[in-house]
């Protein structure tokens, strides 16, 4: 079965750091794009960052630049999120997903983890 | 604020038609495909509708989707109860490059 599993999410203060681990199992992870995406309580879905294949491209959202960094480790099938001087405004719930298109540009997800949350207050 | 514009709800009976427009740019939708995400509540964003007008294996044939231009339109038909859900649309922005979402459409059954 084609899954993905996040963790790593949990309370932290404000300025504070988190690393969440996205684990992927059941397909070849090496050969799919991947995505985060998180979503505020009770708000709509808003895409964090991406990553190719071979880490080669990435990209992030402007309210994540300069704070969070998206890498993977194809060997083990994880994609992971570092998110460093965390902000009240960056509480939500993080979803890791694929990627399937032959460019971001005209991909699409197509699985999607549950979730995890994350919560940034003192 | 949102880079996509959908209306924020919508509604129908049962066995009904409804669409909810997704409106974007020339570096969004103008430019790239559009995918429609379900989203039951206290769940996982779900496929819908993949480069304009696709469907996902499992996805039942009442979901349509079509593009025109910088505009986007998902379409049930045969509204059913479970139909019940948020619905995104996303897309690709060339400018700056990342994937942006409509800000969801609530879908109330009646």
């Amino acid at each position: 079965e084609v899954q993905l599993v996040e963790s790593g999410g949990g309370l932290v203060k404000p300025e504070g750091s988190l690393r969440l681990t996205c684990a992927a199992s059941g397909y070849s992870f090496a050969q799919y794009d991947m995505n985060w995406v998180r979503q505020a309580p009770g708000k709509g879905l808003e895409w964090v960052s991406s990553i190719t294949t071979s880490s080669h491209y990435i990209y992030y959202a402007d309210s994540v630049k300069g704070r969070f960094t998206i890498s993977r480790d194809n060997a083990r099938n994880s994609l992971y999120l570092q998110m460093n001087s965390l902000r009240a405004e960056d509480t939500a719930v993080y979803y890791c997903a694929r990627e399937v298109g032959v460019a971001l540009r005209f991909a699409h997800s197509d699985i999607w983890g549950q979730g995890t949350m994350v919560t940034v207050s003192s | 604020q949102s880079v996509l514009t959908q209306p924020p709800s919508a509604s129908g009976t049962p066995g009904q038609r409804v669409t909810i427009s997704c409106s974007g740019s020339s570096s969004n939708i103008g430019s790239n495909t559009v995918n429609w995400y379900q989203q039951l509540p206290g769940t996982a964003p779900k496929l819908l509708i993949y480069g304009n007008n696709q469907r996902p294996s499992g996805v039942p044939d009442r979901f349509s989707g079509s593009k025109s231009g910088t505009s986007a339109s998902l379409a049930i038909s045969g509204l059913q109860s479970e139909d019940e859900a948020d619905y995104y649309c996303a897309a690709w922005d060339d400018s700056p490059n990342g994937r942006v979402f409509g800000g969801g459409t609530k879908l109330t059954v009646l």
